[in-house]
């Protein structure tokens, strides 16, 4: 079935560092690839999303591309900031498969500054 | 604009004890969804509902019925709590189906 494979935290980086947290999903047909985030104490919401292979996604200064060849969705940023400590969920949506989300189990991010 | 809220923020119940969760919207949003979270296991959807009066199993809907009597609220019952519903539960909307979800801060609910 339909799943999403996130690398495990947490992650701890310096403020101003490179972030990349690795996202590999497997499904059938093309789903849509999306990144969220969890800020402390709130509800996930919605960063960034790619729905064909090859579309880069983009917010806040965070990317990922949509790499069919290697199904992955890794989501980077250039330069972090003590704001961006959250957590991270990868997800896919698939049509295929009744459009249902499915959720990575979320990687811990914490900048320090 | 609240969004999505969700009552109550904590909970903890003894094992046998029923509760409901609410879930209220303020979007119009026709699709109302409930997940829970567990360390390690991202989250699973329960149940969601297409619309008021209309609901639909998920992948983990064992032990939890659910109900859409307006639009904007969709409640989550547990009628004998077990340990193994220990978790944070999350409720979304969208205004169609599977697309953008906004999501609640989350319930975290302890069963003894």
């Amino acid at each position: 079935g339909d799943s999403v494979t996130q690398m495990e935290g947490p992650v701890t980086l310096s403020e101003e560092a490179f972030l990349t947290i690795n996202c590999t999903y497997t499904a059938t047909g093309y789903p849509s690839l999306f990144w969220y985030v969890q800020y402390p104490g709130e509800g996930l919401q919605l960063l960034l999303k790619a729905t064909k292979a090859d579309d880069k996604g983009s917010n806040k200064g965070f990317e990922a591309t949509y790499r069919k060849e290697t199904t992955s969705f890794h989501l980077e940023k250039g330069s972090v900031q003590v704001s961006d400590s959250a957590v991270y969920f990868c997800a896919l949506r698939n049509p295929n498969t009744g459009n249902q989300f499915y959720f990575g189990t979320g990687t811990s991010l914490t900048v320090i500054p | 604009n609240a969004g999505v809220t969700q009552t109550p923020k904590f909970r903890v119940l003894k094992t046998g004890q029923s509760m409901t969760l609410l879930c209220a919207q303020d979007m119009n949003h026709e699709y109302m969804y409930w997940y829970r979270q567990d360390p390690g296991m991202g989250l699973r959807l329960i149940h969601y509902s297409v619309g008021e009066g209309t609901t639909a199993k998920g992948e983990v809907p064992d032990g939890y019925n659910v109900s859409r009597l307006k639009k904007q609220n969709f409640l989550l019952g547990l009628e004998s709590a077990a340990p193994s519903q220990t978790s944070v539960y999350f409720c979304a909307s969208s205004y169609k189906g599977f697309v953008e979800q906004f999501f609640g801060p989350g319930t975290r609910l302890t069963v003894l």
